[in-house]
């Protein structure tokens, strides 16, 4: 089925660093959405996006709905150790309809 | 507020058994509910679609009749895995959606072994 494009896959970061890492789509959506998801665990809705154009933060992560609907960045300034974790995001264009995931972007923080 | 659960976290089960996952929206009436399984270092493949009072939509290559969901009330949605075969050893998520949302929440998942 349709998936986003997200890069990196992985990345390895020193503590106090800032991160980014974005999503591209072939296809416009009306609503991106960026999730968390630790080892075990559900993925945890970090940012949601809703107007193109948007830039959204919630403490120290910031996102973006580019302006072509076709594209979302999620910056982190200041990683910290339990920022480590997969970082997926989402497309959406309808209420109650199904999710299209990208493949998610591995980060690991180094102390 | 949108917290979902699901139960049980964890389940073992000999293969040609049955299982059943539970999800519950504990603080929202969920109309639609998703049920995804994810592989290890892999992004959520999706399941099957459930709508409350009518029959679930499944992806395309997911048997209905091996996964059985049913979407009773609009806070529960449970998936039974029948005849479980050790290849369907996963990790199963559901999301819940409030009427009218774009977002999802998700639960916690369900870890599933089938020895």
């Amino acid at each position: 089925g349709q998936q986003l494009n997200q890069s990196p896959q992985s990345m390895f970061i020193q503590e106090g660093e800032d991160v980014s890492m974005n999503c591209t789509s072939s296809s416009i959506f009306n609503t991106w959405l960026w999730y968390k998801q630790d080892p075990g665990e559900g993925p945890v809705l970090l940012i949601a996006l809703y107007k193109a154009g948007e830039l959204t933060s919630n403490g120290r992560l910031t996102a973006q709905f580019g302006i072509t609907r076709k594209d979302s960045f999620l910056n982190i300034s200041a990683s910290i150790p339990s920022d480590v974790g997969i970082y997926f995001c989402a497309g959406t264009d309808f209420s109650n309809t199904p999710l299209v995931f990208g493949k998610g972007t591995r980060l690991s923080v180094i102390a | 507020g949108a917290v979902v659960s699901q139960h049980p976290s964890r389940v073992i089960c000999k293969s040609g058994t049955s299982v059943k996952i539970e999800c519950r929206s504990l603080d929202f009436q969920a109309t639609t509910m998703f049920w995804y399984r994810q592989f290890p270092k892999q992004s959520l493949m999706l399941m099957a679609t459930s709508n409350e009072g009518s029959k679930a939509t499944y992806e395309q290559g997911v048997e209905k009749d091996k996964f059985l969901i049913n979407h009773a009330s609009l806070t529960l949605s449970t998936l039974t895995v029948t005849s479980a075969h050790p290849e369907d050893s996963s990790f199963y998520i559901c999301s819940a959606a409030p009427a009218g949302d774009h977002e999802q929440y998700f639960g916690p998942g369900t870890r599933l072994t089938v020895t």
